[in-house]
């Protein structure tokens, strides 16, 4: 069975400060992939970024990237530089990639993140 | 390119009523999900569709259902509302359904009202 857990419900940073998004799944699926998105107080889900389970190496898309730790089933989103516009909500979520039956998508809690002024 | 698009945006039912949403993924791509996001139990998976078939199926009851059509337009209904489903409904869109390496795009949601 899949499982998502994000163990800080909130988070505080400072403006410019980076912070660590903790995101730590549970598969026994080899093949499998890692998406983070955010998700303002409008309700719109924004994808951030993604992470192959056979990727060599760790994502990176602009000020985000992606701490992927296999052997520990971790997955944590680091956000560099933040902005006022990052405090959101943030979602850790899982893709297996088995073709049969049952797969979708299984999303995280989510954290909260309030980047201070 | 235009992104994934859900009417209506606001809706205010009764107990008892029935409610249709309506999906419109981004042109091109064929896989449609529904979600349920409430504050009690985060972010719920409800079905995906996948060419006109439905691929996949949430823990939920029957009175949830939805269905694709072929320019991958995609509803979901829900009769005999009840209170707990008030919630925000939101749609994504991937390009194809069966695949790890495959991002879902998510349309602005609807938020269902039960009074």
């Amino acid at each position: 069975a899949q499982k998502i857990t994000q163990t800080q419900p909130g988070m505080f940073v400072q403006e410019k400060e980076a912070v660590t998004l903790d995101c730590t799944y549970d598969t026994s699926d080899p093949s499998y992939g890692l998406f983070w998105y955010k998700q303002p107080s409008s309700g719109e889900m924004i994808f951030l970024i993604y992470q192959g389970s056979y990727d060599q190496q760790n994502a990176t898309e602009g000020r985000y990237s992606l701490n992927f730790q296999k052997a520990r089933k971790s997955a944590n989103l680091v956000i560099s530089a933040s902005q006022l516009g990052d405090s959101a909500m943030y979602f850790c979520a899982m893709r297996e990639g088995r073709n049969t039956r049952g797969q979708n998508f299984v999303f995280g809690p989510g954290t909260r993140l309030s980047v201070l002024p | 390119k235009a992104g994934v698009t859900q009417t209506p945006r606001y809706l205010i039912k009764t107990r008892g009523q029935q409610v249709t949403l309506s999906c419109s993924p981004i042109s091109g791509h064929r896989s449609v999900s529904w979600y349920q996001q409430t504050p009690g139990q985060g972010l719920q998976f409800l079905f995906e569709y996948f060419s006109e078939t439905q691929r996949n199926k949430g823990n939920f009851p029957g009175r949830f259902s939805g269905r694709q059509f072929s320019n991958s337009r995609s509803e979901m209904n829900v009769s005999t509302l009840e209170l707990g489903d008030s919630a925000l409904y939101l749609c994504a869109s991937s390009l194809r359904g069966y695949s790890s390496y495959n991002e879902q795009f998510f349309g602005p949601g609807t938020r269902l009202t039960v009074l």
